[in-house]
């Protein structure tokens, strides 16, 4: 079972739609929590960490729960400029950070 | 403020062949780590350099190694190329092995390695 696992997609919607990505993780003793975005042939960018209680920026929303070892991004309002790769990504203390194959995400016009 | 570079960008070589790769940290940062990204893939950790010592190390073959220059720079070799060694590799930059906790690694934008 690999560490970190996400719906690949793509995940095909029109602007302004809401639109929910997936990611389980295998280490219960995992402890920190991220969502990063990579656009086409660019590299990885931190999008937003993921805290126990859910935290939100702007257009995102952020959610963890521990006792499924379940984590969640849900966009509202999507952009054009939303069209990347979201990679989920878990890690325990002072160790190295374990990416997800990442979910696709086109949006259109 | 430079970001983390790398070099080459793009490099293309035949099974059998060693290659280094190259990674200059964002400036303030001490720590490199090494990430392989095949197609379709999320990065895959290599290793991490901190204090010019090899600090951790993902599942890679001892085919894989690198070094920290007192700069902080690092290099990655790969001997011995594989096809399958064909891939984007990332550096990584944060400051102290607890910049990993912070989950914030900056990253460079790879070298795109093609083994033929």
């Amino acid at each position: 079972r690999k560490e970190v696992e996400q719906d690949p997609g793509p995940f095909n919607v029109p602007e302004g739609a809401t639109v929910a990505f997936n990611c389980t993780y295998s280490n219960s003793a995992s402890q920190s929590f991220f969502w990063y975005r990579q656009d086409c042939r660019k590299e990885p960018k931190l999008l937003m960490s993921v805290y126990s209680s859910g935290n939100e920026d702007g257009r995102f929303t952020a959610q963890l729960n521990r006792a499924s070892q379940y984590i969640s991004l849900l966009i509202r309002d999507s952009k054009l400029s939303d069209s990347a790769t979201y990679l989920c990504v878990v890690n325990q203390a002072g160790t190295a950070l374990i990416f997800g194959k990442g979910t696709t995400l086109s949006v259109s016009s | 403020d430079a970001g983390v570079t790398q070099s080459p960008t793009h490099l293309i070589k035949t099974r059998g062949q060693q290659v280094t790769l190259r990674c200059s940290p964002k400036s303030g940062h001490d720590t490199v780590s090494w990430y392989q990204q095949a197609l379709g893939q999320g990065p895959q950790f290599i290793f991490q350099y901190y204090e010019e010592e090899e600090r951790q190390r993902g599942n890679f073959p001892d085919r894989f190694s690198g070094h920290q220059f007192p700069n902080y720079s690092s290099e990655l070799n790969v001997n011995a190329l594989l096809l399958g060694d064909s891939a984007l590799y990332l550096c990584a930059s944060s400051f102290g092995t607890g910049g990993l906790n912070t989950g914030e690694l900056f990253f460079g934008e790879g070298s795109r390695l093609t083994v033929l």
